[in-house]
Order: structure tokens, then C-alpha cells, then sequence
């Protein structure tokens, strides 16, 4: 199915380890993007990427590095996670041109860290 | 930065009632989109608007471009519905600003 796979759904993780969340569009979109979700503030902007080759920070990027690794893949990395960070992940593509675009979204990553 | 404001936060109706959610904007955008967010986290879009109104099923979304301002409205409301509700936009190539979503509630 076309679509946005991201992994893991779950994840626990210890204060100072590392962790990789994967994320993969199928549709061929250049703009890629990683948000996290907390309670009571909505979606704020991690990192993303306008095109393969491009990354760039966005609202809340501390603590966290990405890679486009090609037109499909864009990876969130957490080097030494932290409770801050525990929170809901979601990437997203967008998709189209001026006033008519479509938005895609992986089915979140909820990880905690403790 | 566009400041997006989603009101109200949270909203309990009864079945069968018509629903209003707003949505406004401090920048101009090319487009707006409105998603629904389930128990589960998975998020699903909408619509999508640059100007008018569109229909799908039981929802309408309608946006004001000069008022810098949209509603998505559910007609006949059921408990399915129930699930936050979430307003978003963007200016030509510049990633989408979410506002903090309506949590609503339909009771049988």
C-alpha cells in the first residue's frame, strides 16, 4: 500500500542511549518531514527535508540530527536521549504544488525515555 | 512564523448534532489542511483548501482567505467521529504549522 511506514511504533529507552526512528514514503514526494507531538501543544517541527540531498531544522531540533539517505528514507537519530524527548513521533510527506498539496503521515512512534 | 489558533480545544456534543470547529491564521498561507487525529495516534488527512468550501460525506470545510480563517463543520454527528481534530497550513514550499487541535466528543 502506498503510504508512510515508520518504525518502531513503541520504543523504551534509558537516559544517554541512542536510538534510529526509521521513516519511508513510497509515492515518490520530495518534502519530507519528522514532528513530535506533546500534550497540549500540538506538532512541532523536528527537522525536515525539501528534497533529497537537504535537510533543515525546524522549531525544536536540539538533541536530534536527521539524514535523507535517498528520495524515499529520512531517519530521525537520537545520540543520548533524554526524558525531554520523550514524546510521540510522527514523519510525514508533503505532497504537490502551490494550493494543492496532500499531507501523509507514518503512524507515530511513541517512545519513552527513562 | 504563522501562529495557527483552533477553537475550541475541546468539544463534547450529543448524536446527532451539527459541529463547528474553527480554525485562524496570522499569515497568509497557499493552502490549509485539516486532519483527524484517532485514539491510537494515527493521523488521516481531511482536506485540503486554498479557497471555498468542500464536501466529503458529512464534512464540510470552508475557508476565508481574506479573513485568514477556516471551519470544518461535521453535519449529523455520531460517536465515530469522536477524535482531536487538526488544523494545519503552509506557504508555498515551507513545512506545515499545526495548530493544537480540538478534542471532540460525540455521546449517544
Amino acid at each position: 500500500n502506498a503510504g508512510v511506514t515508520q518504525t518502531p511504533k513503541f520504543q523504551v529507552l534509558k537516559t544517554g542511549q541512542s536510538m534510529t526512528l526509521q521513516c519511508a514514503q513510497d509515492m515518490n514526494h520530495n518534502s519530507m518531514y519528522w514532528y513530535r507531538q506533546d500534550p497540549g501543544m500540538g506538532l512541532r517541527l523536528i527537522y525536515y527535508s525539501a528534497s533529497e540531498g537537504t535537510t533543515d531544522k525546524g522549531e525544536v531540533p536540539n538533541g536530534y540530527n536527521v539524514s535523507r539517505l535517498n528520495k524515499r528514507e529520512f531517519s530521525l537519530r537520537l545520540e543520548s536521549a533524554a526524558p525531554s524527548q520523550t514524546s510521540v513521533y510522527f514523519c510525514a510527506s508533503l505532497y504537490g504544488a502551490m494550493g494543492n498539496t496532500e499531507a501523509f503521515f507514518g503512524q507515530g512512534t511513541r517512545l519513552t525515555v527513562v | 512564523k504563522n501562529e495557527v489558533e483552533q477553537s475550541p480545544q475541546n468539544l463534547t456534543a450529543q448524536e446527532g448534532e451539527f459541529i463547528t470547529i474553527n480554525c485562524s491564521y496570522s499569515v497568509g498561507i497557499s493552502a490549509l489542511h485539516w486532519l483527524q487525529q484517532h485514539p491510537g495516534g494515527g493521523i488521516v488527512s481531511l482536506f485540503m483548501l486554498s479557497s471555498g468550501k468542500k464536501k466529503h460525506g458529512r464534512l464540510i470545510a470552508t475557508i476565508n482567505i481574506q479573513e485568514k480563517h477556516s471551519s470544518l463543520h461535521i453535519t449529523a454527528s455520531h460517536p465515530r467521529d469522536s477524535a482531536v481534530y487538526i488544523c494545519a497550513v503552509h506557504s508555498g514550499n515551507t513545512p506545515l504549522v499545526f495548530g493544537k487541535g480540538t478534542r471532540l466528543s460525540v455521546i449517544a
